[in-house]
C-alpha cells in the first residue's frame, strides 16, 4: 500500500502566523491529495482537493500545492477558528489513506 | 442543504455485531459514491470503505475486509455498515461521507459520527 506521512504531528502558532503542513506520499500520486480540517466532536470539513483546488466556501487564506510525492497546506494568516487538526488524504487508489494528522494549537 | 446522519452505534462485546446506518438528505443520493471513515480514541482518521452508486463496487481497508460489509438502499437514501466479529481496535467514532465527484474519493460532506465501543 502507498503510505502518506504528514508532518509535523503538532504545532503551536499565534493568530496571524503563517502555517505550513506537509504531506509526503511513498510513491508518485500526481495531484491526488485532499486536505481536511477536523475539530473535536464535529464533522470533518473538506478544505482542498486535487492538491490545490479550494473547496467552495473555504477562506482564501488556505492554499495547497504540490505534485508527485510532496504536498503542502498553507494557512497564510492563522485565525482563531483555524485551531484544529488537519489531515491529508490520498485519493489516487484504494486504500484511501489519511495522513496521521497535524494538530494546530494556540501558542 | 446536504445532510448526513449516522445512527446505530453503541456498546458491543468483542466478537459481536453491529449495524450502522447513515441517512442522507438534501441531494440526489443515488448519484453519489458513499464512504465510511472512523476515528479511534485519540487517533487520526481512517478510511474504512466505500460503495459506488449502484452497489457494483465496494472496497474496504484491509483490517476490516471479511468482517465489515457496506451496502445501500437508494430508495430510502440510506447507506449501511454491517460490522461482524468486532474487536477492541474497532472502537471509535464512525463517520459517513459523500464523494464530491463520482469516483474521485474527495469527501465533501460528512455526518457528525456515531460512537462504537467494543468492550466486555
Amino acid at each position: 500500500d502507498i503510505h502518506v506521512t504528514q508532518s509535523p504531528s503538532s504545532l503551536s502558532a499565534s493568530v496571524g502566523d503563517r502555517v505550513t503542513i506537509t504531506c509526503r506520499a511513498s510513491v508518485h500520486i500526481y495531484n491526488y491529495i485532499n486536505w481536511y480540517q477536523h475539530k473535536v466532536g464535529r464533522a470533518p470539513k473538506l478544505l482542498m482537493y486535487g492538491a490545490s483546488t479550494l473547496h467552495s466556501g473555504v477562506p482564501s487564506r488556505f492554499s495547497g500545492s504540490g505534485f508527485g510525492t510532496d504536498f503542502t497546506l498553507t494557512i497564510s494568516s492563522l485565525q482563531p477558528e483555524d485551531f484544529a487538526t488537519y489531515y491529508c488524504q490520498k485519493s489516487d487508489s484504494i486504500p484511501l489513506t489519511f495522513g496521521e494528522g497535524t494538530r494546530v494549537e494556540i501558542k | 442543504e446536504v445532510q448526513l446522519e449516522e445512527s446505530g452505534g453503541g456498546l458491543v462485546q468483542p466478537g459481536g455485531s453491529l449495524r450502522l446506518s447513515c441517512a442522507a438528505s438534501g441531494f440526489t443520493f443515488r448519484n453519489y459514491w458513499m464512504t465510511w471513515v472512523r476515528q479511534a480514541p485519540g487517533k487520526g482518521l481512517e478510511w474504512v470503505g466505500n460503495i459506488d452508486q449502484e452497489s457494483h463496487e465496494v472496497y474496504y481497508v484491509r483490517s476490516v475486509r471479511g468482517r465489515f460489509s457496506i451496502s445501500r438502499d437508494n430508495a430510502k437514501n440510506l447507506v449501511f455498515l454491517e460490522m461482524n466479529n468486532l474487536r477492541a481496535e474497532d472502537t471509535g467514532v464512525y463517520f459517513c461521507a459523500r464523494d464530491k465527484i463520482v469516483g474521485a474519493a474527495v469527501f465533501d460532506n460528512w455526518g457528525q459520527g456515531t460512537l462504537v465501543t467494543v468492550s466486555s
